[in-house]
């Protein structure tokens, strides 16, 4: 069966720090990848998707970014962290673009 | 740049009555429909994914309908029981950014006994 792990489940940094938040997928080969967040109060922003390794689309300009250095692995980093920059964190992988989307737990990021 | 809409953004519904909302996406170069429940604490779950204009779907007492000509779905909530609480968020895929998977705010839904 497939299974997704994204970590940490929570964060604390202050600004300017960097960032890695790893996410990977198991069972499965070639998924698309995804990185979405929620602000306070709003639904889920894409941030970053992956149709294949190396093949990054971003959909924000700001201070993230997204890697693809395995098939099964996605990974979002900053190199300076923005209060802007606080919020819960969502990866989620699909195979098939007729099937269903599968989430990580989360990771709530908290910029001090 | 958010091309979903869903309204209402919230509601209040009695247990044991039914009610339904909406979600609005563009309706060219339409792939697939996706709607989720997202409840407090947990991941976002899949309840249904539409790709045929006129798709109707049922699980248990949450149903849907999808319109890609006017570029529409109704998710439908019969008889609502507490445990109906939680945000319902629908996404959609189009055939021109491949692999894309956007989602709306979501409806967020609050059943009170």
């Amino acid at each position: 069966s497939q299974t997704i792990h994204q970590w940490p489940a929570t964060l604390v940094q202050p600004v300017g720090s960097p960032l890695s938040l790893e996410c990977t997928v198991e069972g499965t080969s070639n998924p698309n990848l995804y990185w979405y967040r929620q602000a306070a109060g709003r639904g889920l922003q894409l941030l970053f998707y992956s149709v294949g390794i190396g093949q990054i689309s971003s959909e924000v300009p700001q201070n993230l970014s997204a890697s693809r250095p395995q098939d099964r692995q996605f990974i979002l980093s900053s190199k300076k962290l923005l209060l802007s920059d606080s919020g819960f964190y969502l990866c989620a992988w699909i195979w098939g673009l007729n099937t269903e989307a599968f989430f990580g737990q989360g990771t709530r990021l908290t910029v001090v | 740049i958010l091309n979903v809409e869903q309204s209402p953004q919230s509601l209040h519904v009695q247990e044991g009555d039914s009610t339904n909302f909406t979600c609005s996406f563009p309706s060219s170069n339409f792939y697939a429909l996706h709607w989720y429940r997202w409840e407090t604490a947990k991941s976002p779950e899949a309840l249904f994914v539409m790709t045929l204009n006129g798709d109707e779907k049922k699980k248990g007492r949450i149903s849907a309908t999808l319109n890609t000509k006017e570029g529409y779905s109704y998710l439908y909530i019969k008889g609502s029981q507490p445990e109906d609480s939680a945000t319902y968020l629908c996404a959609f895929l189009t055939t021109d950014s491949w692999g894309k998977l956007q989602f709306g705010a979501g409806t967020q839904v609050v059943v009170t006994p």
